[in-house]
């Protein structure tokens, strides 16, 4: 079993729609969650982190943690072709020794104009 | 500069060629990371470096050899690499907040092995 999984898409939405972007880890005493954005040919991205169990916001994103079935979600409201991008889900754990983060392969989205 | 930074930008070698890649990071983090990211496979932690004291080694094979003289630069030393090395090199960065700590990415550098 992988220990960050993610559907590796690509994940089609119309402009305007909300994309829904999933992850789940195997880690029980992960820490921190992580969404990048990678275009093409670039590095990640920092989109927005959740440490928490819920909801937390910045502007279209919205990520949503559930710790009891490990998994984490990223929703982007209003999407844009400009969104267009792999998005990587990424995973601190709890071992203070262990400071890096665990990648997923990341699900590729298209946002049509 | 700002943020995070890597040279050269793309790099193409031999097989028996030894080049270094550099990262510098202008953030003040005191924790540096070496990833790589070969096309379809996530990205896979090679070293990660905390106050210039390397604290992860994730099984990379010798020809690629690290060095951190201080918190704000990281080398990747190669020499002797194959065709599958070529790949994207990732150079991050972050400071230990704990649960909020944060990795910052340069923008890599592209390596082609002949």
């Amino acid at each position: 079993q992988k220990e960050v999984e993610q559907n590796s898409g690509p994940l089609s939405v119309p402009e305007g729609a909300i994309a829904s972007l999933n992850c789940t880890y195997s880690d029980r005493g992960s820490q921190s969650f992580f969404w990048y954005r990678q275009y093409s040919g670039k590095s990640p991205e920092l989109i927005m982190f959740i440490y928490s169990n819920g909801d937390k916001e910045d502007g279209r994103f919205t990520a949503q943690l559930n710790k009891a079935s490990q998994y984490v979600s990223l929703l982007i409201r209003d999407s844009q072709p400009s969104d267009s991008a792999t998005y990587l889900c990424a995973v601190k754990s709890r071992n203070t020794g262990r400071r890096a983060l665990t990648f997923g392969s990341g699900t590729r989205l298209q946002v049509q104009p | 500069e700002t943020g995070v930074t890597q040279t050269p930008r793309h790099l193409v070698m031999g097989m028996t060629n030894k080049k270094s890649l550099k990262c510098e990071q202008h953030l003040g983090h005191n924790a540096m990371y070496w990833y790589k990211q070969s096309a379809k496979k996530p990205l896979e932690l090679m070293f990660v470096y905390n106050f210039k004291e390397q604290t992860e080694n994730n099984s990379v094979p010798s020809r690629f050899s690290p060095e951190c003289p201080n918190s704000s630069h990281l080398f990747l030393h190669l020499h002797t690499l194959q065709p599958e090395d070529s790949a994207l090199y990732l150079c991050a960065s972050s400071q230990d907040w704990g649960e909020r700590e944060t990795q910052y990415f340069g923008p890599g550098t592209r390596l082609l092995v002949l």
